[in-house]
């Protein structure tokens, strides 16, 4: 299995809901990334995960909760969202950084509107 | 984060090579230099990356300069599949794992 699988993959959403996002991945890759792109520009990093534990939050509001409840699931809660956090949402997952390591790959995203 | 410049945009015909240019003038020694690409409406493609030398595989070519300064992603035939935004992204080591950060990309258009 050489794919990252991302549900739903569309999602709308009011702002008082909580809703999740799931991804997952079978290749024992042991580190896993939330993306987020708007229209028409490059994905902008949001959480990295390593070894199931959150490594870095690019300084992302409080209304988005990443989980990693083990090595091949990678959630995003979602609370009170805002209609500019309407996106694509992009999970990603690579194995952790050694001098051979090759590259992301990249779930085909959830298209989130926020109304 | 160390940067990556490319042109906005760029045209091609179909069946001839693309040279794709990425300029990275504040590359560290230790970072490698990762090409993605994303067709409309799909995830970002791993492609190819590299660190010092060239580096050859089924999609494409990536040619690094001898000061690691700049890179060139090369197509060696264009197909209208490969119409897509071509991002040239240096990957940082980072608490155990990788951090790609990507620049604004290349679009590329393929002209039958």
């Amino acid at each position: 299995d050489t794919e990252v699988t991302q549900t739903p993959k569309h999602l709308v959403m009011g702002m008082t809901n909580k809703k999740s996002l799931k991804c997952e991945q079978h290749m024992g890759h042991r580190a896993m990334y939330w993306y987020k792109q708007k229209a028409k520009k490059p994905p902008e990093l949001m959480f990295v995960y390593s070894y199931e534990k959150l490594s870095i939050n690019e300084s992302v509001p409080s209304r988005f909760s990443p989980e990693c409840p083990n090595s091949s699931l990678l959630n995003l809660h979602l609370h009170a969202l805002q209609p500019e956090d309407s996106a694509l949402y992009l999970c990603a997952s690579s194995q952790v950084l050694s001098g051979t390591t090759g590259g992301y790959t990249f779930g085909s995203g959830t298209r989130l509107t926020v109304v | 984060d160390a940067k990556t410049t490319q042109p906005n945009s760029m045209e091609s015909n179909e069946e001839e090579p693309v040279h794709l240019p990425c300029n990275h003038s504040t590359i560290s020694g230790t970072d490698y230099i990762h090409w993605y690409r994303q067709l409309p409406s799909q995830g970002p493609e791993y492609v190819i990356h590299g660190l010092t030398s060239n580096v050859n595989n089924r999609m494409a070519s990536l040619a690094i300069a001898e000061d690691r300064k700049s890179s060139t992603l090369i197509l060696h035939r264009a197909t209208l599949r490969d119409a897509a935004v071509y991002y040239c992204i240096l990957r940082l080591p980072v608490q155990g794992a990788q951090k790609l950060v990507f620049g604004q990309g290349t679009r590329l258009t393929i002209n039958p």
